[in-house]
């Protein structure tokens, strides 16, 4: 079965380190969603990409989280700097388009200490 | 505003009971779609289905079955003869067709599943 690839799986780092997470959507999908979950917010969406243009970021705060897709094969979420307030789990889900179920990846479960 | 509500927060059955999983959904969309994710204890989250604002049928796969009622805006989710790999956060979620362009999800805040052997 295709899958969305997220790396890495787990990160640690101290306040103030930059963070990348990488996400290499399933193969032909040209929509690709990052979404982050805590116990507070629950799932909510940071940004999305539909054919590699961003077309929501209204949910990513601007001053430190950036999003990219450099080629169709790779999504990357930054943080810099980090806070411990970004601690959570990030899931990058990608789909075929319009209103496909979104498929997602296993998560990045990031702390920040 | 789109927004979706699962009240219950946590269940716990008995192995081979039936359970239903609310899901409420507001949306001023005409057109939208309703989804259910399933979120094991290893973390990743599973689709389950995908449903579309025109179609009201009820669906059954296996063990699962949905009910989506349009005049309450619900898209409820029962699974018969719970068994323990059931044991999961299960997620409804809407997302917006036509009047936003929005396409990305919106989640309920989700309902623990315990099934007990």
């Amino acid at each position: 079965d295709a899958r969305v690839t997220q790396t890495p799986r787990h990160k640690v780092t101290e306040m103030g380190q930059e963070v990348t997470m990488r996400c290499q959507p399933i193969l032909g999908h040209n929509t690709v969603f990052w979404y982050r979950q805590t116990m507070m917010q629950g799932l909510e969406l940071l940004a999305y990409f539909r054919n590699r243009a961003p077309l929501d970021d209204s949910g990513m705060p601007k001053d430190r989280f950036s999003a990219e897709m450099p080629d169709a094969t790779l999504a990357t979420l930054k943080i810099q700097p980090s806070e411990p307030r970004d601690s959570a789990v990030y899931f990058c889900a990608s789909a075929s388009g319009g209103n496909q179920p979104q498929h997602f990846g296993d998560g990045t479960r990031l702390s920040i200490l | 505003a789109q927004k979706v509500t699962q009240a219950q927060t946590e269940i716990s059955v008995v192995e081979k009971e039936d359970v239903t999983l609310d899901c409420v959904y507001e949306t001023r969309d005409t057109t939208y779609y309703l989804f259910w994710y399933k979120q094991p204890p290893s973390g990743e989250l599973v689709f389950l289905i995908r449903r579309n604002s025109f179609d009201e049928q009820n669906e059954i796969s296996g063990r699962y079955s949905w009910n989506f009622q349009k005049s309450t805006s619900s898209f409820n989710f029962t699974i018969t003869a719970s068994q323990v790999v059931d044991s999961a956060v299960y997620f409804c979620a809407l997302s917006e067709a036509m009047n936003t362009g929005r396409r990305a999800l919106t989640f309920g805040s989700g309902t623990r599943l315990q099934v007990q052997p």
